[in-house]
């Protein structure tokens, strides 16, 4: 257990609806990192929240969004939802906002989205 | 922008026989990181190298880490079927914030 919590752990939605993927980082760490991976596919860096201010961005569209909270857990919106969107979405959490000096990342177990 | 690469994208591999799989980088890294995914699971952390040439060993997995701090290896020894996964390479940005992964080499293992 990496002390990540994602919820969702499962979710089946439909094309063109809005969804919330949710995430708690583990105690004390202030960045929280979302990541896409699609089937068989890496991982994809979608977005990077430190101390609720945005720190890093990626790939992400401009249908996704997401923030985090003064409590430090994060949001990741995701709408107007295409079949290609179908993907399991990482929560990652580390102490800072960098990944240096021997810091790493702690993923969650995920969030398997199926869009039909 | 950035790019890490990994080769192979597949790995089979016979029970209690060595592999090694390559990750390259664009650009040079502060550090290298490995994680290994399970099938079904999540990424998780396995080393970081960050001094040009290092190298770790994790019982019959070594890492290195390229001279130039472009380049990384892990070389899996006897291996096993306990070693079955996707293993990732994946270096900091430059600004030392995101992490950005390889494609993982896939490793399946024959009895």
């Amino acid at each position: 257990d990496s002390g990540v919590t994602q919820t969702p752990k499962h979710l089946i939605t439909a094309t063109g609806q809005r969804v919330t993927l949710r995430c708690s980082p583990r105690s004390g760490d202030l960045s929280v990192y979302w990541y896409q991976q699609s089937l068989d596919q890496g991982l994809q860096f979608l977005i990077q929240y430190y101390n609720g201010e945005e720190r890093a961005k990626g790939n992400i569209l401009e249908r996704f969004s997401a923030q985090q909270f003064p409590d430090l857990h994060s949001e990741l919106n995701l709408s107007s939802l295409e079949l290609g969107d179908s993907a399991l979405y990482f929560c990652a959490s580390s102490p800072s906002g960098t990944i240096v000096g021997g810091n790493t990342i702690y993923f969650g177990e995920g969030s398997w989205l199926t869009v039909v | 922008g950035q790019q890490v690469m990994q080769i192979p994208q597949y790995q089979h591999v016979q029970e209690g026989e060595d592999f090694t799989t390559y990750c390259n980088s664009s650009t040079t890294l502060s550090n290298i990181q490995w994680y290994k995914q399970r099938p079904g699971g999540h990424p998780v952390f396995l080393i970081q190298l960050v001094k040009s040439g290092e190298v770790k060993k994790q019982k019959r997995l070594t890492f290195q880490f390229g001279e130039a701090k472009k380049n990384s290896s892990l070389h899996i020894t006897a291996t096993q079927t306990t070693d079955v996964g996707t293993y990732f390479c994946a270096g900091p940005g430059a600004a030392g914030n995101k992490l950005t992964f390889g494609g993982g080499t896939r490793v399946l293992v024959k009895p």
